[in-house]
């Protein structure tokens, strides 16, 4: 089932900080981020693995709640290249052989102006 | 290191017609997917590929579209005969081994098909 975010679009200005939401329905094992940009291809930001794990990248880190079954990617003090639709995919076991099989939010589109 | 390698980049078919794409993975990665992206949403797994057997092709539209790894590095997806639904991006991506939880996926740039 497919992982539902929120806000389904953001507007910022630079310097500012916005926080993307993923919530799933079901139980996870880990859950992946990436950024694509206009007719380009995603881009792994990072993954968070069960154990409610918070990873950083730079100005950008996540979190995993492996009870609510969400993760949220937190972007700190935004720049112009942060613009672009991010997606969460979800990995969850179904019968113990799914590892890899993700299932992709609906993204959430980000524009960070001047 | 190169990265996923995908053609064409763009296509344009009438329904109908056939099409094919081609994908090679970043080098000694075992682990290949196919992904349907319809505009303005996520990517959908099509197929993946462990080596050049089929681990998961649950959502591959079989009646028209099949898709095969026959050495176990470069693959191809074929619609055969493609709809106006078809139209998307089809992302082709790998990692290096399937059976950790958490491996990441490194994706081409796609190809986009247009069927008119």
């Amino acid at each position: 089932q497919q992982p539902v975010q929120s806000p389904q679009a953001v507007i910022l200005r630079e310097g500012e900080d916005a926080v993307i939401n993923c919530s799933s329905s079901k139980a996870l094992y880990s859950v992946h981020w990436y950024r694509q940009k206009h007719g380009e291809a995603p881009v792994f930001l990072m993954i968070l693995l069960k154990g409610g794990e918070q990873k950083g990248h730079e100005k950008i880190s996540a979190s995993f709640n492996e009870k609510k079954q969400q993760s949220s990617l937190y972007l700190t003090a935004s720049q112009l290249s942060y613009s672009g639709t991010y997606f969460c995919g979800t990995d969850g076991l179904a019968g113990g052989t799914s590892y890899g099989k993700l299932t992709f939010g609906q993204g959430t589109i980000l524009t960070v102006h001047p | 290191e190169a990265g996923v390698a995908q053609s064409p980049r763009y296509k344009i078919i009438e329904k109908r017609q056939s099409v094919a794409f081609w994908c090679n993975p970043i080098s000694g990665h075992a682990t290949l997917y196919w992904y349907q992206q319809i505009l303005g949403q996520g990517p959908k797994l099509l197929i993946q590929f462990q080596n050049n057997g089929v681990v998961d092709d649950s959502q591959l539209p079989k009646d028209r579209f099949s898709a095969e790894r026959l050495k176990g590095v470069d693959s191809t997806l074929k619609i055969q005969p493609a709809k106006l639904e078809d139209s998307a991006v089809y992302l082709c991506a790998s990692s290096l081994v399937l059976a950790n939880v958490g491996e990441t996926q490194y994706f081409g740039p796609g190809t986009r098909l247009l069927v008119l």
